[in-house]
């Protein structure tokens, strides 16, 4: 079957430490995509990929990383250098010949104390 | 700047009853318009609009564009307690889709 995961589902954390969230997905996608969910607000876009060793900066990308070394795999890095790190993190990934819509992974929320 | 404002934030209605939730954007290069569905965790995809006028249907769900009012409708009849999610609708604009906050709805039984 395929699709996206993402790993762990729940995450904790102390301040001050960096924490990889991991986005795997088998559909062939070229473009894959990282999203934060707060309560109350639509997904804000920290960081998008559309090919492989390539990614951009999205519109909150401070304090987070990412790389893209193979076409199945996107991880997230959420340094302590995010000032508010608390939230749900979702992956997706779109189709390639223009298509726009995106599928999504079941997410990871991720607490920081 | 690029926005989508979806209408209303909440909704609480009864089994059976027919929802119609609203969706409008600014943007700056329209070229589709989506809306999801997102329960517990992962958003599924349900429709995306183009052109205006022409309406999108699955089952008891459908969806119209009407690009001259800058804004869509998600259609909701028969409503059943498995329809209780948060509806999304986002635009796609230069290539990234703006998203809205999302409309909460809840079926009462």
């Amino acid at each position: 079957d395929g699709g996206i995961t993402q790993s762990p589902k729940y995450l904790f954390r102390k301040e001050g430490q960096n924490v990889t969230l991991s986005c795997e997905q088998n559909l062939n996608h070229d473009a894959m995509y990282w999203y934060r969910q707060d309560p109350g607000q639509g997904l804000r876009l920290i960081y998008y990929s559309q090919i492989v060793n390539d990614f951009q900066k999205g519109d909150i990308a401070e304090g987070y990383s990412v790389s893209r070394e193979k076409k199945e795999s996107f991880p997230l890095t959420v340094t302590s250098a995010q000032k508010n790190p608390t939230a749900f993190y979702l992956c997706a990934s779109s189709p390639p010949g223009g298509r726009r819509e995106q599928y999504f992974g079941p997410g990871t929320r991720l607490t920081v104390t | 700047e690029d926005k989508v404002v979806q209408s209303p934030l909440s909704l609480v209605v009864h089994e059976g009853d027919t929802v119609t939730l609203n969706c409008s954007y600014e943007v700056t290069n329209f070229r589709s318009l989506l809306w999801y569905k997102q329960e517990k965790k992962a958003p599924t995809f349900l429709f995306m609009l183009t052109s205006s006028g022409i309406e999108k249907k699955s089952g008891r769900l459908s969806s119209i564009l009407d690009k001259k009012e800058l804004s869509s409708i998600l259609n909701i009849t028969a409503t059943q307690t498995g329809d209780s999610a948060i509806y999304l609708c986002a635009v796609d604009s230069n290539y990234q889709l703006i998203w809205g906050a999302g409309t909460k709805l809840i079926i009462k039984p």
